[in-house]
């Protein structure tokens, strides 16, 4: 149980490009989702946290206009990087939860590279 | 600022010896904890989670919290080489988890 699905697991694209990943709960539905980004040996940084059918709420220093976050369903939030560019470049991890106190259940993440 | 602490390691073990992983959290008023496991390029794993005072166990994972002391430890038993991976203590922060930074743990056959 608790499996959350995100795709696409890996997207090369040009700079200048808008990409958008997917993230699905399957067998359970999420009150509340969140976003994190890692680099390289660093730790997970939470960028926002999003709940269904309410705006996201964004961690200081990330630009909601760079990241836009929907929440359509209790199963479903999209990320849209818009106008990615090289430094955007990370390994994006979606992740759910049925409510406050309890697991966050983690996609297997999506790693994105800008040319 | 709510802070989760760890020692990054790395914490090496012979295969088949006890692995013990130690974690402060700086919120008296914390009422989860969870342990993650993170392999290099993967996503966390959620592999223990504890509410309450005292031991928790599944399988080969002991997990223990001591909220006086504001200490949650994860003891793995028979360790293998399967078991190297970071491990993540995280403590829930309203409807967010902070995470600490993770202990790299080597387990060498």
């Amino acid at each position: 149980g608790a499996v959350v699905s995100q795709h696409p697991s890996r997207v090369i694209c040009k700079s200048g490009t808008s990409v958008k990943i997917e993230c699905r709960s399957l067998d359970f539905q999420a009150t509340t989702m969140f976003w994190y980004r890692q680099f390289p040996k660093q730790s997970l940084m939470l960028m926002a946290t999003s709940n269904e059918g309410s705006k996201a709420t964004y961690e200081q220093g990330v630009e909601k206009d760079k990241f836009l976050i929907n929440h359509a369903s209790l199963t479903l939030s999209t990320l849209t990087v818009t106008s990615a560019h090289p430094e955007d470049s990370s390994f994006y991890i979606c992740s759910a939860s049925t409510g406050r106190n309890q697991p966050q259940h983690f996609g297997d993440g999506t790693r994105l590279s800008i040319l | 600022q709510k802070e989760v602490e760890q020692n990054s390691g790395p914490l090496s073990v012979p295969e088949g010896a006890i692995a013990s992983l130690n974690c402060t959290y700086s919120d008296r008023g914390s009422q989860s904890f969870f342990w993650y496991r993170q392999y290099s390029g993967k996503s966390p794993e959620l592999i223990m989670f504890i509410y309450s005072n005292g031991d928790k166990e599944d399988g080969r994972f002991t997990a223990q919290l001591n909220k006086a002391s504001q200490y949650v430890s994860l003891l793995i038993r028979d360790s293998q080489p399967s078991d190297s991976a970071t491990y993540l203590c995280a403590v829930t922060d309203t409807d967010k988890l902070i995470f600490g930074t993770g202990t790299r743990l080597q387990v060498f056959p």
